[in-house]
């Protein structure tokens, strides 16, 4: 299965908002209810920031949200601060027990 | 907290093999299923192999079954991952994972370099 695809880079300013999209097909996002993301900063393993579609880990800002449409999931992260710049990815667990990563979006705060 | 830590990444030929471990910590190891996912240099995360709880269960990428094994040992809080045949496109960083429907928590990640 091919990743998911995700804009290469976004970019925003301290203090907006930005959104980070994950199209799928009716195969993997479309049918799942399990959509995570995942923040990366340079050289560190990736970090969970959304599971279940919406829902935020433990810690996790609550500048953070995600949501899905058909099959379509976003991530929005608000109030943008210097240290949210990193590669955000998300995934889809699948009907056949494996996990289906997107591409990832670099995140760049101006 | 949860401790993830990886070894037994190196530098490897074509065709050859290498096994890596992960030690687990700081949760009920036998409770969870884990998983390996690998990121290629300067690439994005790409799931791997995956094991259940009571190991009966496992699932793998499309383009590395028949040549990876992943394996686990409860009593020693282990995962492994075997990995034969090896290709130069298997070059990454692998992390192990502990994992449900997404990966709750990454270990630092084990460099293999699959190369002549």
């Amino acid at each position: 299965q091919s990743a998911l695809t995700q804009p290469a880079s976004v970019s925003g300013s301290p203090g907006q908002s930005i959104t980070i999209s994950c199209p799928g097909t009716s195969s993997d996002v479309g049918a799942s209810n399990y959509v995570s993301w995942y923040q990366q900063h340079p050289g560190k393993a990736p970090k969970l920031m959304i599971y279940d579609v919406s829902n935020r880990p433990s810690g996790v800002s609550n500048r953070f949200s995600g949501s899905k449409s058909g099959n379509t999931a976003s991530l929005t992260i608000s109030g943008l601060q210097a240290e949210d710049e990193a590669d955000y990815y998300c995934a889809s667990y699948t009907t056949t027990n494996t996990l289906l990563f997107g591409g990832g979006t670099k995140l760049t705060v101006l | 907290e949860v401790q993830l830590v990886e070894s037994g990444g190196g530098l490897v030929q074509p065709g050859g093999s290498l096994r890596l471990s992960c030690a687990a910590s700081g949760f009920t190891f036998s409770s969870v299923s884990m998983s390996w996912v690998r990121q290629a240099p300067g690439k994005g995360l790409e799931w791997v192999a995956a094991i259940k709880e009571g190991a009966g269960e496992k699932y793998y990428l499309d383009s590395v079954k028949g040549r990876f094994t992943v394996s686990r040992d409860n009593a020693k809080n282990s995962l492994y991952l075997q990995m034969d045949s090896l290709r130069a496109e298997d070059t990454a960083v692998y992390y192990c994972a502990r994992f449900r429907t997404r990966v709750d928590d990454w270990g630092q990640g084990t460099l293999v370099i699959v190369s002549s």
